[in-house]
């Protein structure tokens, strides 16, 4: 079956302006989950959602992160006034459920210039 | 704040050679385990998972780990290592309802043929 996939596989954008990033989970996985991946700081926790909830925001780094998740489903990481150091890659992983193992997607390369 | 350790940022084997690649972690409890396997420009592959029960798990691509409860260790073993095995390989603890995962450092295997 088909897996976690995330678009744009990669993106390049300007100091100071907006991206969204978009995961799609495994169909029927009610969990969802962001990391993040960068050389200074390995790969971290950033946001859980169960159904279109977050329980779980205590890993965004700052306000300029949010997202959202609906119809339990997609899910869309927004950055706002981006930053060079959000560059990194942008990791999704859903599971049927929270205590399941999660299954990861290729990732959005960002890269902020 | 759990933790967890991956000691060794860089191990080079012969092809054919035996490997183990150690993880340790900090926590109160027994968390969930986990080793994923992530090549180069790929998302993160599950290889294996403890949750409970035999304390020696299998896992895909002839890998094994151990969990050590008195050392708060999981290490990774494969008997015989083969080129394509060369990638970069993380241990991760999931805790909470969210089962959120912190990740190690990661290892990065390089297979001399």
């Amino acid at each position: 079956g088909a897996g976690v996939s995330q678009s744009p596989s990669n993106k390049v954008t300007e100091k100071g302006k907006d991206v969204e990033l978009r995961c799609d989970p495994i169909s029927g996985h009610t969990a969802l989950y962001w990391y993040r991946q960068s050389l200074g700081q390995g790969l971290e926790f950033l946001i859980y959602f169960q159904g279109n909830s977050a329980p779980d925001k205590s890993g965004l780094p700052s306000d300029r992160f949010s997202a959202e998740r609906t119809g339990g489903s997609v899910s869309t990481l927004t950055i706002q006034r981006t930053q060079q150091e959000d560059s990194a890659v942008y990791l999704c992983a859903s599971s049927p459920t929270p205590q399941e193992t999660q299954y990861f997607g290729p990732g959005t390369r960002l890269l902020v210039l | 704040a759990q933790s967890v350790t991956q000691p060794d940022i860089h191990i080079t084997v012969s092809e054919g050679a035996s490997l183990e690649l150690r993880c340790n972690y900090s926590y109160g409890a027994t968390p969930y385990l986990f080793w994923y396997v992530q090549s180069p420009g790929q998302g993160l592959q599950l290889l294996l998972k403890y949750f409970s029960g035999d304390t020696l798990v299998q896992g895909i691509k002839g890998f094994e780990a151990e969990f050590k409860r008195s050392q708060s260790s999981f290490n990774l073993r494969k008997p015989s290592v083969h080129w394509s095995d060369a990638a970069e390989y993380f241990c991760a603890v999931g805790l909470g309802g969210g089962n959120k995962l912190t990740f190690g450092t990661g290892t990065q295997l390089k297979v001399e043929l």
